[in-house]
């Protein structure tokens, strides 16, 4: 079982600075046999269904704003925002998808 | 545009079988690499992932649930079923269904249900 497990678990940032946020795998998320990493990042608003924001490390999902962008290989991933805007609040998670599917707890994201 | 609408009791008793629908859009569950996966979320908690049915009828569960679920497709229907028994308080929660698209080399999870509500009290 490949467990994910996100840092921080809270973060509150001012409008218009950056923001990051840390994903580790208990092992490597790159299937050896295609290539590809399956991590992805969904950001959750309040009281919403989940949004995918970046699949397989860092390929955008369409309609997603280019502030965001995903990084990383093996058990190490970030998610970072270039520029924090108001709407950007919620929770968001990161995912494995390499042995079946499983997401970190989580980091909440709050506004200054 | 991709749809997905979960349906299914919103109330249901201790020891009882939850059977939630998906009903679908916008894609078809007989393309290959495509499927429909469900997640739930309890109240404030961290979302977790059930289940998941492919084009091929072939089926993944989560290891610590899986004695307890079951997922199906009816292709004609658009419909994606999951059931789980001995349903438990600690099993309430958000439930979602999800289409897992396929193109090329690559996959997501991109379009999610609005998700129901299933509380477990007797």
């Amino acid at each position: 079982e490949i467990v994910v497990t996100q840092t921080p678990l809270f973060l509150t940032v001012t409008p218009g600075e950056p923001a990051s946020i840390s994903c580790r795998s208990s092992q490597s998320l790159l299937d050896i046999y295609d290539g590809n990493t399956y991590l992805d990042w969904y950001l959750q608003k309040p009281g919403q269904s989940p949004q995918l924001l970046v699949y397989m490390v860092s390929y955008r999902a369409s309609g997603v704003p280019d502030r965001f962008s995903g990084s990383g290989s093996g058990t190490d991933f970030t998610l970072k925002i270039s520029r924090v805007e108001a709407e950007d609040v919620g929770v968001y998670y990161c995912m494995q998808r390499l042995k079946l599917l499983a997401f970190g707890g989580g980091t909440k994201v709050e506004i200054k | 545009q991709i749809t997905l609408k979960e349906s299914g009791p919103t109330l249901v008793k201790p020891t009882q079988t939850l059977t939630l629908t998906c009903t679908f859009s916008g894609f078809s569950l007989n393309t290959r690499g495509v499927g429909v996966a469900w997640f739930r979320q309890p109240p404030g908690k961290a979302l977790e992932w059930l289940a998941l049915i492919y084009w091929d009828a072939d089926t993944r569960y989560r290891p610590n649930l899986k004695d307890r679920l079951t997922i199906t497709r009816d292709t004609s229907k658009n419909q994606v079923v999951l059931t789980m028994t001995n349903m438990d308080p600690l099993d309430t929660a958000a439930y979602y269904c999800v289409h897992r698209a396929y193109f090329g080399s690559s996959s997501y999870y991109k379009d999610w249900g609005q998700g129901t509500m299933v509380t477990v009290s007797s």
